[in-house]
């Protein structure tokens, strides 16, 4: 089974910042990488496919980088609507979500 | 527009089988080179994938659910459904189904099914 670990576990930090988060494979999955925000009482929302893909409709501050086993997502200026929980997901072998990462804006 | 409802019975006693149905609108469930998956949620914890099924009819599940999953589908409804068998309380979750190609773009609004006698 491949294992993902998010880093960190929860962010908080203040609007207009840069954020990062983390995502590491147990074994390479290629590109294979997606990333969702989940908020509550929602279905999540796929913001970036094939590592670094965004998806049509998601704002531009959002970028995803990596390759092999290690990728980030990005958000190059936080905004208040983007408190949520935020989950990678490989799909080079079935499938394996992260643990996820919740974001706060303080 | 593609869109997917889940449904079925929120309550399930333990040791029987959850059953849920998925219903696809706006779009074909043997559209080709799309996956169509399970996701849960337990409460308070992450998002965890539970099987997939290939346009194709090929399935795949998750090693650590495998002997009591079974993902099937039913053209003629144009939907899809989950079973999960012996269930306990750590089976009670939101339960979502989606589509996608890899990565999932569409999902339900998913539904809560809760273990309990």
């Amino acid at each position: 089974d491949i294992q993902m670990t998010q880093s960190p576990s929860t962010l908080s930090a203040s609007v207009g910042d840069r954020i990062t988060i983390t995502c590491r494979a147990s074994q390479s999955v290629n590109n294979f990488l997606a990333w969702y925000q989940h908020k509550p009482g929602k279905a999540p929302n796929l913001l970036i496919y094939k590592a670094s893909s965004l998806q049509t409709g998601v704002p531009s501050r959002f970028s995803g980088s990596g390759s092999g086993t290690e990728f980030t997502l990005t958000i190059s200026s936080l905004q208040p609507d983007d408190s949520a929980t935020y989950y990678c997901q490989q799909y080079n072998t079935y499938w394996t979500f992260g643990q996820g990462t919740k974001v706060e804006i303080k | 527009q593609l869109q997917l409802q889940e449904s079925g019975p929120g309550l399930v006693k333990p040791s029987e089988t959850l059953s849920l149905n998925c219903t696809v609108s706006g779009g074909s469930i043997s559209d080709s080179s799309y996956y169509w998956g399970w996701i849960r949620q337990p409460p308070g914890k992450g998002l965890e994938w539970i099987g997939s099924m290939y346009y194709s009819g090929s399935t795949y599940y998750n090693p650590s659910l495998k002997s009591r999953v079974t993902i099937s589908v039913d053209t003629s409804k144009n939907e899809f459904s989950l079973k999960l068998s012996s269930v306990t309380a750590a089976d009670t979750a939101v339960y979502y189904c989606a589509r996608g190609s890899g990565s999932y773009k569409y999902w339900g609004p998913g539904t809560l099914v809760t273990v309990s006698s």
